[in-house]
């Protein structure tokens, strides 16, 4: 498998401006999580998906922020409208659930992340 | 999830074993410890996780000590490429919290020639 796959790899914005990033989890994988990583904050979880379904969100900054999983292999994290403190590293990873692994795995798997600067 | 506690930053020597001490003093019986690293640049990787009794893989060991309040994961024969950030994190295995991992700020180790 290729893991989980994060587009793009880096991304330069202005603010204001809309932004999309993208994830493709493991097949078969049934949780998908978005985080975000800045030097202040360190990694903080936004939100996470179980079967494509928003199951937390309290991680979501504020209302410019929305996550969507249309599908168990594509999931979207948008910043509508953008701004400079949204500059950070955002991952997503993803992982198996309880019932199909050896508990309590709970491993997740992390995506190499986007670079994100809104100037 | 009880709060971890990790010294900020540790030097090793190439080939030596490095050993990363974290605090959990506050843990719960059904709380497991994870460990995860991060290379520059990269995402996190998994490690090795534990509930009390030790643990080893090819990548590391994990001993948790007898009260679980503490433990340490160790790399038995450090290269430069394990230059990275460790997190030592504590969480329950099941349950309504499943999912979540909860990041300190870790340890950075590098490992010197």
């Amino acid at each position: 498998d290729a893991g989980v796959i994060q587009s793009p790899r880096h991304e330069v914005t202005e603010m204001g401006q809309e932004v999309t990033l993208r994830c493709k989890p493991i097949s078969g994988h049934d949780y998908l999580f978005w985080y975000r990583q800045t030097m202040m904050r360190g990694l903080e979880l936004l939100i996470y998906f179980n079967n494509n379904v928003p199951i937390d969100d309290s991680g979501m900054p504020e209302d410019r922020f929305s996550a969507k999983m249309p599908n168990a292999s594509f999931s979207t994290l948008k910043i509508q409208p953008s701004e400079p403190r949204d500059s950070a590293v955002y991952f997503c990873a993803s992982s198996l659930a309880p019932f199909k692994s050896v508990m309590p795995k709970n491993i997740q798997y992390f995506g190499a992340g986007t670079r994100l600067s809104v100037l | 999830d009880a709060k971890t506690t990790q010294p900020p930053s540790m030097d090793c020597a190439e080939g030596r074993a490095a050993n990363l001490p974290c605090n959990h003093s506050t843990i719960s019986g059904n709380e497991y410890v994870y460990w995860y690293r991060q290379i520059h640049s990269q995402g996190p990787q998994y490690i090795i996780h534990g509930l009390k009794n030790n643990e080893t893989n090819e990548m590391a060991s994990l001993i948790i000590t007898e009260d679980r309040k503490s433990s340490t994961l160790i790399l038995p024969h450090a290269t430069l490429r394990d230059t990275a950030v460790y997190y030592c994190i504590v969480r329950v295995g099941g349950g309504t919290s499943y999912g979540k991992l909860t990041f300190g700020q870790g340890t950075i180790l590098t490992v010197h020639p």
